[in-house]
């Protein structure tokens, strides 16, 4: 069964930065684009970023929210997505989830909380 | 920026009942490919998302045929018959036809 696990969130001030890992399981994740959407506290679900496959160069694509703050990554070796995330704003507060295929699959989160 | 149009905000539904879900985007999401990228997504109480429909009218797996998808464009509908007490939580409607992707805004299935 597919099973993608989000890890590394946590408390971090403005402007710091962190790095979020997603490890992904059941399928062949080589294949796959990889996303990441974002929900913040009661609200409504924000798509961030996606990764492509080795064949289309790994293209990347980000939310004008987080363009040039945030890049995501992938280790095809190692089935594991990434985001980082620098120059943190508290409007980045949220819960982050890895989903792929069209957002057939998705993570339990990881919890980032961006404050003074 | 596609933007999505969800009505209504709230549903309050008996068990049983059969409701409608209207989404409405701003842009045709039909791809190049011919395809339309449409999908709708429920998120249970402190539960991750889970997709119920893709591409406007094909059931995700495992999910019961009591959902259906419709529409096309710009105008889509989700229907779900015989509401059971599992189906309660907020409804999404998501597109990945146009960069950013976008979702919206949710609507909120509720026990009358």
């Amino acid at each position: 069964a597919v099973q993608l696990v989000e890890s590394g969130g946590g408390l971090v001030q403005p402007k710091e930065s962190l790095k979020i890992s997603c490890a992904a399981s059941g399928f062949t994740f080589s294949n796959a684009a990889m996303y990441w959407v974002r929900q913040a506290p009661g609200k409504g679900l924000e798509w961030v970023a996606r990764i492509r496959t080795k064949p289309n160069n790994y293209a990347t694509y980000y939310a004008d929210s987080v363009k040039g703050r945030f890049t995501i990554s992938r280790d095809d070796s190692k089935s594991m997505v990434y985001l980082q995330m620098d120059n943190l704003k508290t409007e980045d507060t949220a819960m982050y989830y890895c989903t792929m295929g069209s957002f057939a699959y998705w993570g339990q989160g990881t919890l980032v909380t961006v404050s003074s | 920026d596609v933007v999505m149009t969800q009505t209504p905000p709230s549903l309050s539904v008996a068990i049983g009942q059969s409701v409608s879900i209207s989404c409405k985007s701003s842009q045709s999401l039909v791809y190049s490919d011919g395809k339309t990228y449409l999908h709708w997504l429920l998120q249970s109480p402190g539960r991750s998302p889970k997709r119920l429909i893709y591409q406007v009218s094909n059931l995700g797996s495992g999910v019961p045929d009591r959902f259906s998808g419709t529409g096309s464009q710009k105008d889509f509908t989700l229907k779900i018959s015989r509401v059971e007490a599992e189906d309660l939580g907020v409804y999404y409607c998501a597109q990945t036809t146009h960069f950013p992707y976008t979702f919206g805004a949710g609507t909120k299935l509720e026990l009358k």
